[in-house]
């Protein structure tokens, strides 16, 4: 099975940096996923990771640690349209993706 | 490139009806395409794998008769709620995965492209 841990809400400012942590015990790996859901809309592709290290992608960075079964997703110079929900997944050997139950994320101003 | 349809968009039906959501990659072939279902305030669950040619693999708590799939084709997956009840209601969201059957590359053999998504609300 599938255990996927983020925080439920957080609250950031405009022009700032906030990190999303998200924590997994999964049975199978092959590579997580961020993405950003606006509310009653699809979610949108934000980063993948499939090896350690941080992957550099623009304003939204995210980074992996296998061995700690561990991730997180950086966002830069918050704007107000980044108040949305953010949803990690993680994706089994048949390729469907196991979410997280989101970060909901309010930019104030 | 990689634009997935649903339609419709939103439903509303009585209950005891069947709701047909049909899923389309509009751009690229889809061997495999994903649904999942989102109640308000949680997370997507996902519901069955959809294989084109075969068929779908549901998750666990997902009753198959109750939840018919299909797909036909390589662009098309159909989900079928059957006898639909209030308790049915949600945000059915489908996703595709490109297979890379067309004979061109791979454009993003990592990623699956979500639907807009269907609000169903039954009566």
């Amino acid at each position: 099975g599938q255990n996927i841990d983020q925080p439920t809400e957080m609250t950031a400012t405009e022009g700032a940096i906030v990190q999303i942590n998200c924590t997994y015990q999964t049975s199978g790996f092959n590579g997580l996923f961020w993405y950003q859901q606006h509310a009653g809309e699809a979610p949108t592709f934000l980063s993948y990771n499939v090896l350690d290290g941080l992957e550099e992608k623009g304003r939204f960075p995210s980074f992996l640690s296998r061995s700690k079964g561990y991730s997180y997703l950086l966002l830069k110079e918050l704007q107000m349209k980044d108040s949305a929900s953010y949803l990690c997944a993680v994706r089994d050997s048949g390729y469907a993706l196991n979410f997280g139950k989101g970060t909901s994320l309010l930019v104030t101003p | 490139g990689a634009v997935v349809s649903q339609h419709p968009s939103w439903v509303i039906c009585k209950s005891g009806t069947s709701v047909k959501i049909e899923c389309r990659s509009l751009d690229f072939q889809a061997t495999t395409m994903f649904w999942y279902r989102q109640f308000p305030k949680q997370s997507l669950m996902l519901m069955a794998t959809s294989n084109e040619g075969s068929k779908a693999t549901y998750e666990q708590g997902v009753e198959k008769d109750k939840f018919l799939i299909n797909h036909a084709s390589l662009t098309l997956s159909t989900l079928t709620v059957t006898s639909a009840h209030p308790e049915d209601s949600s945000f059915y969201i489908c996703s595709a995965r490109d297979s890379g059957l067309a004979g061109g590359p791979v454009l993003y053999s990592n990623e699956q492209f979500f639907g807009p998504g269907t609000r169903l609300t039954v009566l």
